[in-house]
C-alpha cells in the first residue's frame, strides 16, 4: 500500500527561525494537502497543492509540491508561539476518493 | 456559518455500551470520512461514504458502523465489539470539483471518546 514518510518527528526551534518539513511517498500523488492540528482540535487545512513543481505561499508557510510527484515540503518562516502544533502532510492518487495517505506528523515546539 | 461539526466534543461510556458520535456538514460535499487519532499518532481511516446511501470500510472499520442518510450526516457508531475505543474521532468531509481542479478535505473539530 502507498506509504508516506514524513520528516522530522519533531522539532526545537527558537521563536524568530526558519522551519523546514517534508514527505516523501512510495507512489505518485496528484495532490498534497498540508495540515496542522493544535491539541484536542480537528486538522486545519494550510495549503493545498495540484501540480508537480508548484509552490504556494499562506503568509509565513510555503509549501511546494515536487517534481518527481513523490514528495512535498513545508516552510515556516520567522517562527512564532502559535504555530506550536501538529503539522501533517496527506497525498491523494489521482481519482481516489477512497482516503487521504497521511504522514504520522511533525511536532513543532517554538521556545520563546 | 459553512462548516463541519461533530458532537459531543467529550464523550464517557461504560464498557459494553454501544454510542454514536454525530458529524454535520452544510458544505454541500457528497464524500465524508471517519477517522481515528490515538495519541502521538496519524490518522487511520474507519469508514467513508462517496454518497448518500453508499459508505464502504476503511483500514480499521472493526467494531464500528455507520449509515448516510442524508447528504449532510454521517453519524458513527462504536460498538461494544470494538476491542479499544478510547480515541480522538475526527469527521471530514471531501470538496471536490473537478472543472475546478479543486480537491481538499475538510475536518471538524472531533470528539474524544473515553470508555470507563
Amino acid at each position: 500500500g502507498q506509504q508516506l514518510n514524513q520528516s522530522p518527528q519533531s522539532m526545537f526551534i527558537q521563536e524568530g527561525e526558519d522551519v523546514s518539513m517534508n514527505c516523501t511517498s512510495s507512489s505518485i500523488f496528484n495532490t498534497w494537502l498540508w495540515y496542522k492540528q493544535d491539541p484536542g482540535e480537528g486538522p486545519v487545512l494550510l495549503i493545498a497543492l495540484y501540480k508537480a513543481g508548484e509552490l504556494t505561499s499562506n503568509g509565513r508557510l510555503t509549501a511546494q509540491f515536487g517534481i518527481t510527484r513523490k514528495d512535498s515540503f513545508l516552510n515556516i518562516s520567522a517562527s512564532i508561539p502559535s504555530d506550536v502544533g501538529i503539522y501533517f502532510c496527506a497525498g491523494r492518487t489521482s481519482g481516489s476518493a477512497r482516503q487521504l495517505t497521511f504522514g504520522s506528523g511533525t511536532q513543532l515546539t517554538v521556545l520563546p | 456559518d459553512g462548516g463541519i461539526t461533530q458532537s459531543p466534543k467529550y464523550l464517557f461510556r461504560k464498557e459494553g455500551q454501544n454510542v454514536t458520535l454525530s458529524c454535520e456538514q452544510n458544505l454541500n460535499h457528497d464524500a465524508m470520512y471517519w477517522y481515528r487519532q490515538d495519541p502521538g499518532q496519524g490518522l487511520r481511516l474507519i469508514y467513508y461514504s462517496q454518497i448518500v446511501n453508499d459508505f464502504q470500510k476503511g483500514d480499521i472499520a472493526e467494531g464500528y458502523s455507520v449509515s448516510r442518510e442524508k447528504k449532510e450526516s454521517f453519524p458513527l457508531t462504536v460498538t461494544s465489539a470494538q476491542k479499544n475505543p478510547t480515541a480522538f474521532y475526527l469527521c471530514a468531509s471531501r470538496d471536490y470539483r473537478d472543472r475546478g481542479g479543486t480537491d481538499t478535505q475538510y475536518f471538524g473539530p472531533g470528539t474524544r471518546l473515553t470508555v470507563l
